[in-house]
C-alpha cells in the first residue's frame, strides 16, 4: 500500500523558474490538499480540493496553482518561484472533505529557491 | 481567522517521565481538534482527534487529550513517555467544516534514555 508519494524529494531551484511538484495517491481518496512546513510556523494550507474537478485557496495560496483533473492525481504549480517559497511541501488526502476525515500526509518535498 | 497556539517549542524528558502539551485555540464556535505526530523520517500522521462527546479523549501509543471548551484548550498527555515518543508535534483545528485544518508550530519532543 502506498499511500500518498510525492516527487521530487527534494529540489534546488533558481528563482524566477517553473516547479510543479507531484502528488498521487492509491486510496480513492476524495480530498486532496497542499501544505507548506516553515520552521516556526507550523503547516499552512496552501490549496486543496474537495473532490475531482474543483479546487479552492487556503490560508497562503498566492504564487502557487493546483488542478485536480482525476482522482488520484494533485499537482502543485509554482509558476515563477521566489526564495520565500523554499519549504518543505506536505501533500495531504482525505476520504472526504467532512471533518471528521483523518488526513493521510506524503512525505513531503523539500523546495529551495536560490 | 482562526490561530492555534503550542507554547512548549522544544520540550526535554527522561524516559518514565510525564508529558504534557499545551494547546490552544482562537475561536469560539463549534472546533474539530485534532494532535499529529511526525517521528524523524516519517510521515505526518494522526495520534487523535475529537469532534464532540467524552471531551476526554484516547488516541494511539498510549496518549491522550482533554478538550476543555472554556480554556478553549485541547492539550496533550501521556503518563509515562518512552524514548521512541522522540518526534515533533501538531496541535490543529478545524473549525468551518471541510476539513481545512489550522496547525500549532509543533512541539519539538526529545526523550532521553
Amino acid at each position: 500500500i502506498a499511500g500518498i508519494t510525492q516527487a521530487p524529494t527534494s529540489q534546488i531551484l533558481a528563482a524566477g523558474r517553473r516547479m510543479t511538484l507531484r502528488c498521487t495517491q492509491d486510496m480513492r481518496h476524495n480530498a486532496m490538499y497542499w501544505y507548506r512546513q516553515d520552521l516556526g510556523l507550523g503547516l499552512r494550507l496552501i490549496h486543496y480540493s474537495n473532490t475531482a474537478g474543483t479546487t479552492g485557496k487556503g490560508e497562503v495560496p498566492d504564487g502557487y496553482s493546483v488542478s485536480r483533473a482525476n482522482t488520484d492525481d494533485f499537482p502543485l504549480t509554482l509558476a515563477s518561484a521566489v526564495p520565500s517559497q523554499t519549504s518543505v511541501y506536505f501533500c495531504a488526502s482525505s476520504g472526504t472533505s467532512g471533518a471528521t476525515d483523518t488526513q493521510y500526509f506524503g512525505p513531503g518535498t523539500r523546495l529551495t529557491v536560490l | 481567522a482562526q490561530s492555534v497556539s503550542q507554547h512548549n517549542h522544544h520540550v526535554i524528558l527522561s524516559e518514565a517521565a510525564s508529558l504534557e502539551l499545551g494547546c490552544n485555540y482562537s475561536y469560539g464556535g463549534t472546533v474539530n481538534l485534532f494532535w499529529y505526530v511526525q517521528y524523524p523520517g516519517q510521515h505526518l500522521q494522526l495520534l487523535l482527534k475529537y469532534f464532540s462527546g467524552d471531551p476526554l479523549v484516547k488516541g494511539i501509543k498510549g496518549f491522550e487529550a482533554e478538550f476543555i471548551k472554556s480554556k478553549f484548550s485541547f492539550n496533550l498527555r501521556k503518563p509515562s513517555v518512552q524514548w521512541s515518543d522522540t518526534a515533533e508535534y501538531f496541535c490543529a483545528v478545524d473549525t468551518g467544516g471541510g476539513n481545512k485544518l489550522t496547525f500549532g508550530t509543533g512541539t519539538q519532543l526529545k526523550v532521553e534514555l
